[in-house]
């Protein structure tokens, strides 16, 4: 079952933050997030691990909450080059393939 | 150069002619899968594979077939394609199915008239 990514878009300035969730409706051993530019492949951003870890990448980084079966992906202060979608890929247990969501269009404008 | 290698890029044909989609990597992942992706539905699952004649079904697998008779190549054969395949395709290798990053391609997308 896919996860629920919300918002489904987004258009931010530059500058400004942005936070991307991703919802699991079964209990979460780690999540992916990957962005894809338009018409490219998508880029494997972070993985998120069980036990609240956050962990960065340049300014966009991402909290696990185990218990409420969620992941948020936060952008601060964004640029030009944050514009794409972002998918989240929950891993439900051990060795099940990802499942990603339906992504989150995010537009950065000058 | 670690990569993911598709093959072809773009294709259009008609309804009921069969084709394949090569899929290549050269990082000895174990792990490879097919996606497509159309507008609003995100990445869908087609076709996973653990490794080396270990093939199962993802998602939406009606209408395609795959074979992994060598690690480093996953092809996606559609037998008798129609319109409703029209897509986006991604293949992706890993060294773990969820524990490590996904490796795409670069895409292929097919048109199927």
């Amino acid at each position: 079952q896919q996860p629920v990514q919300s918002p489904q878009a987004v258009i931010l300035r530059e500058g400004e933050d942005a936070v991307i969730n991703c919802s699991s409706s079964k209990a979460l051993y780690s999540v992916h997030w990957y962005r894809q530019k338009h018409g490219e492949a998508p880029i494997f951003l972070m993985i998120l691990l069980k036990g609240g870890e956050q962990k960065g990448h340049d300014k966009i980084s991402a909290s696990f909450n185990e218990k409420k079966q969620q992941s948020s992906l936060y952008l601060t202060a964004s640029q030009l080059s944050y514009s794409g979608t972002y998918f989240c890929g929950p891993r439900n247990s051990g060795n099940t393939p990802l499942v990603f969501g339906k992504g989150t269009r995010l537009s950065v404008i000058a | 150069e670690a990569q993911v290698t598709q093959n072809p890029r773009y294709l259009i044909t008609v309804t009921g002619k069969k084709l394949t989609v090569t899929c290549s990597q050269n990082m000895n992942h174990e792990y490879m899968s097919w996606y497509r992706q159309d507008p609003g539905l995100g990445l869908r699952q087609i076709y996973y594979s653990m490794n080396v004649e270990v093939t199962d079904k993802g998602d939406v697998p009606e209408g395609y077939k795959v074979s992994r008779k060598e690690k480093r190549n996953f092809p996606l054969i559609l037998e008798s394609p129609s319109p409703n395949q029209t897509s986006l395709y991604f293949c992706a290798s890993s060294a773990h199915p969820s524990g490590a990053p996904q490796h795409f391609g670069d895409g292929t997308r097919l048109s199927i008239l």
